[in-house]
């Protein structure tokens, strides 16, 4: 099992420019989530899904979208990104109930808006 | 609702023992512990679940109060691998399968 695995691994945009950050799993989870962690924050939650076709907005969503069109696959889109939006970006799964569940993190994506 | 955690960084000779805080200002439905070394994805620790419940790490304990909404993680006979970010993520009830997470406490083991 390759567990949660995030694509691309670092990547730099131009403000203004748009990008889709992949995060899969293989471990059937139903529960998926995307954080941004920036220095002295903390782990902030994006948006999350709770299962095929469902998405809802966490903490800091604004500026941010995502689709979850197969259970495995979570996308976080950046429309036009902004410096602000420079950050590592932390996908996660967890299982069915998600409830008291732990959550697997993948390996980041880091992000830098020029 | 960011829970708080305390303190913010410590460090630590090997051996040694270590408690970080957390403390919610809203009733929680669990409690979890994670760790991060630089540069990597955080990894599970324990689980604490309203009930006494709890899930987790073999070597590292940890408490939950429930009526404080607080939680504590004990870092007993530090070893070097044990450096890192720790943080807590907090579940409210209404909103279970969500976590919000504290800012982390860095410990750092020395030698």
């Amino acid at each position: 099992n390759a567990g949660v695995t995030q694509t691309p691994k670092f990547r730099v945009l131009k403000t203004g420019q748009s990008m889709t950050l992949l995060c899969a799993q293989d471990m059937n989870h139903e529960y998926m989530y995307w954080y941004r962690q920036d220095p002295g924050m903390g782990l902030r939650l994006i948006h999350y899904s709770v299962g095929e076709g469902t998405t809802a907005k966490g903490e800091v969503p604004d500026g941010y979208n995502v689709s979850r069109l197969k259970k495995q696959n979570f996308l976080l889109g950046l429309e036009s990104a902004a410096p602000s939006q420079t950050s590592v970006y932390f996908c996660a799964s967890s299982p069915l109930t998600g409830r008291g569940e732990t959550q697997y993190f993948g390996p980041g994506t880091r992000l830098l808006v020029l | 609702q960011q829970p708080v955690q305390s303190p913010q960084a410590v460090i630590l000779r090997e051996g040694e023992d270590a408690v970080i805080n957390c403390s919610s200002s809203k009733a929680l439905y669990s409690v979890h512990w994670y760790r991060q070394k630089h540069g990597e994805a955080p990894i599970f620790l324990m689980i604490l679940l309203k009930g006494g419940e709890q899930k987790g790490h073999d070597k590292i304990s940890a408490s939950f109060n429930e009526k404080k909404q607080q939680s504590s993680l004990y870092l007993t006979a530090s070893q070097l691998s044990y450096s890192g970010t720790y943080f807590c993520g907090t579940e409210f009830w209404g909103s279970q399968g969500n976590l919000i997470f504290g800012k982390g406490t860095k410990l750092s083991v020395k030698p």
